[in-house]
């Protein structure tokens, strides 16, 4: 069954402490692997998507990368405006139905 | 553009009621979606449209209805409504429903069943 699973749950970091989360798939045809960042209250928002193993995409102070069982969203000198939740989201189809959420991971920057 | 729109924000039901939840988007996108995010689970995707007419079950279909009248509205109907129901609604939309299009989801709708 396909499977998205993040990690960690929750992440307290510094501000400047400089860290990564995960997400982990077992998906049979990987098409995409979407990063979104949700604050409390809000809907989802867009940051990137990766296609390939071994492919990279940068944000300002965030980095996705991507090998063939997982992704990881490096946070590099974070600030307390990223703090949220990062969602990923892998669609195993050609369609956008086939798309699963991970629950997230929480993280919170304090000054 | 205003992107995807919600309408309630929060509203509050008791078991049995009915009510419609409204989503518009202004990006003449034809992929439209509804998911609900419950607490420490990921986004489950209830139904979708491709276009115009043509609507779809998704992962978690049951006690919810679609239609898809015009490009830019995909209200969602709970027929009768259950304790189970509770969670927030996110509707959302996409330019083609081919690989890799990014969604664009609204604000949400917290819905509360007693």
């Amino acid at each position: 069954e396909d499977q998205v699973t993040q990690s960690p749950e929750a992440l307290r970091l510094q501000e400047g402490e400089s860290s990564s989360l995960n997400c982990s798939y077992t998906v049979s045809g990987l098409r995409g692997l979407f990063w979104y960042r949700q604050d409390p209250g809000k809907g989802p928002e867009f940051l990137f998507t990766l296609y390939s193993a071994g492919e990279e995409k940068e944000k300002e102070r965030l980095k996705a990368t991507l090998t063939k069982k997982e992704s990881f969203l490096h946070i590099t000198a974070p600030k307390p405006e990223d703090s949220a939740t990062y969602l990923c989201a892998v669609q195993a189809g050609d369609v956008n139905n086939d798309m699963r959420f991970g629950a997230g991971t929480r993280l919170t920057v304090k000054p | 553009n205003a992107g995807v729109t919600q309408t309630p924000k929060f509203q509050v039901l008791k078991t049995g009621q009915s009510m419609t939840l409204q989503c518009a988007q202004d990006m003449n996108h034809e992929y439209m979606s509804w998911y609900r995010q419950d607490p420490g689970m990921g986004l489950r995707l209830i139904h979708y449209s491709v276009g115009a007419g043509i609507t779809d079950q998704g992962e978690v279909p049951n006690g919810y209805n679609v239609s898809r009248s015009t490009t830019e509205d995909f209200p969602l109907r709970l027929l009768s409504a259950a304790p189970s129901q509770t969670s927030v609604y996110f509707c959302a939309s996409s330019y083609g429903s081919g690989r890799g299009e990014t969604q664009y989801f609204g604000p949400g709708t917290r819905l509360l069943v007693l």
